[in-house]
């Protein structure tokens, strides 16, 4: 069953340090997302991309964050300046097409550190 | 502001009990998936739905789109079952709103 791959499963960062997270999404959809989830807390969406560009973001995206699709297979969220606040379990997902009855598959996550 | 309400918080059952996850939202959706959380963090989806009921094995997803309403049930309940779940939706301009999770114990 093809699935959404998420690399690495966990990062250990310093404060202020870039961090890149990697998906790689299902090969034919074309909508992706992530999202966050702190410790203890809900899932919190952050973004969601198509045709090369978001198309809806959350308040917590700001200007720190930035995603890309820089080739065909993988998706990317990059942290500019990590601060504590950021550490989380980072999950992808992507789907198919944007309609109704159009499935979200989801990564295993990334569970970031920030020390 | 909360987009997707869930409840209960903490369901604690008897193995073999018949189990009821509720979710209401208050945005329009494309779509509305149950999705369940194992420690460790690793999020699997059970259900997508947009419309009627779906069944997979001992669980049962329902929708009621003009209350804005979705279930999950869990039939047969089973120690294995333990598990947040987690209804998030699919908002037509395509955002995802999560509930908060419903975390099920379920006692031998």
């Amino acid at each position: 069953e093809p699935e959404v791959t998420q690399t690495p499963s966990h990062q250990v960062t310093q404060m202020g340090q870039e961090v890149i997270l990697r998906c790689v999404p299902i090969s034919n959809h074309l909508y992706f997302y992530w999202y966050r989830q702190i410790l203890g807390q809900k899932v919190e969406f952050l973004v969601s991309f198509y045709n090369n560009e978001i198309s809806e973001k959350s308040e917590i995206f700001d200007d720190q964050f930035s995603v890309e699709r820089p080739d065909g297979s993988n998706f990317t969220l990059k942290i500019r300046s990590t601060k504590l606040e950021d550490s989380a379990m980072y999950f992808c997902a992507s789907r198919v097409g944007g309609g109704l009855n159009t499935e979200a598959f989801f990564g295993q996550g990334t569970r970031l550190t920030v020390v | 502001k909360n987009e997707v309400e869930q409840s209960p918080q903490n369901l604690t059952a008897q193995e073999g009990e018949f189990i009821t996850i509720n979710c209401s939202y208050s945005v329009g959706i494309s779509a509305l998936h149950w999705l369940q959380q194992h420690p460790g963090g690793g999020i699997v989806s059970l259900f997508m739905l947009s419309s009627g009921k779906k069944k997979h094995g001992r669980l049962i997803a329902t929708i009621n789109i003009q209350e804005k309403h979705s279930s999950l049930h869990i039939t047969a309940s089973h120690p294995r079952d333990s598990a947040v779940y987690i209804c998030a939706v699919i908002e037509a301009g395509n955002q995802f709103y999560f509930g908060t999770g419903t975390s099920l114990t379920v006692i031998p």
